[in-house]
């Protein structure tokens, strides 16, 4: 069974503050990880994907397999940042996508 | 292009009645998945086809049931509602069956079921 850990259902920081997000997931295979975002009356968006191994919006994450997490930094938040931040695997190949519940962030002025 | 459409926007239904959600994929997209998304959780998935084929189904009852048209367009239908159907449905299209292609999601639509 493939299982998504979003610890936090909350996440305030002040603008130009750092900001991690985390993400913990169960899987006994190789896993393909990725985090999602959705703002404001907006659509749910692909943000970044650890095959990718690129800097999104200034966001980065890195897969630690060893502690099955993969969580979601960015050094200086800025208040567009505010949204909510959804982490979600798939099996490599595969084609269903599991979610963790979510963490909304507020960057604060 | 809009990207990913789905209608209606927002529904009403009571308990035991029937739905239908509709969804256009992203032009050239022949992938479409169905997740359910119940406040305060993520998306859970329900379906995917491919090609006019199921290739995937969710944890869900038969009372959900999908089917995929020559155009690559997909219906979702739920019968016999109940209470906890209420939710967010989404979909989402790719162009290729999986792996290295993205998945566009479409804005939803906000299924009440009184």
């Amino acid at each position: 069974a493939q299982r998504v850990t979003q610890p936090e259902k909350l996440l305030s920081v002040f603008k130009g503050a750092p900001v991690e997000l985390k993400c913990n997931y169960s899987y006994s295979g190789s896993p393909e990880l990725f985090w999602y975002v959705q703002y404001s009356r907006q659509r749910l968006q692909l943000l970044l994907r650890h095959i990718s191994r690129e800097s999104i919006k200034g966001f980065t994450a890195d897969l630690n397999k060893g502690e099955t997490s993969f969580h979601l930094k960015k050094p200086f938040a800025q208040e567009e940042d505010s949204a909510m931040y959804y982490c979600a695997l798939s099996p490599l190949s595969d084609y269903k996508l599991s979610f963790g519940a979510g963490t909304t962030v507020t960057v604060r002025a | 292009d809009a990207g990913v459409t789905q209608s209606p926007t927002h529904l009403i239904k009571t308990r035991g009645q029937h739905v239908t959600l509709r969804c256009s994929p992203i032009s050239g997209h022949k992938s479409v998945s169905w997740y359910q998304q119940v406040l305060g959780q993520g998306p859970q998935f329900i379906f995917q086809y491919y090609e006019k084929e199921e290739r995937g189904r969710g944890n869900f009852p038969d009372r959900f049931s999908a089917r995929q048209f020559p155009n690559y367009s997909s219906e979702l239908n739920v019968n016999a509602l109940l209470l906890g159907d209420s939710a967010l449905y989404l979909c989402a299209s790719r162009g290729g069956l999986a792996g290295a292609n993205e998945q566009f999601f479409g804005p939803g639509t906000r299924l009440t079921v009184l």
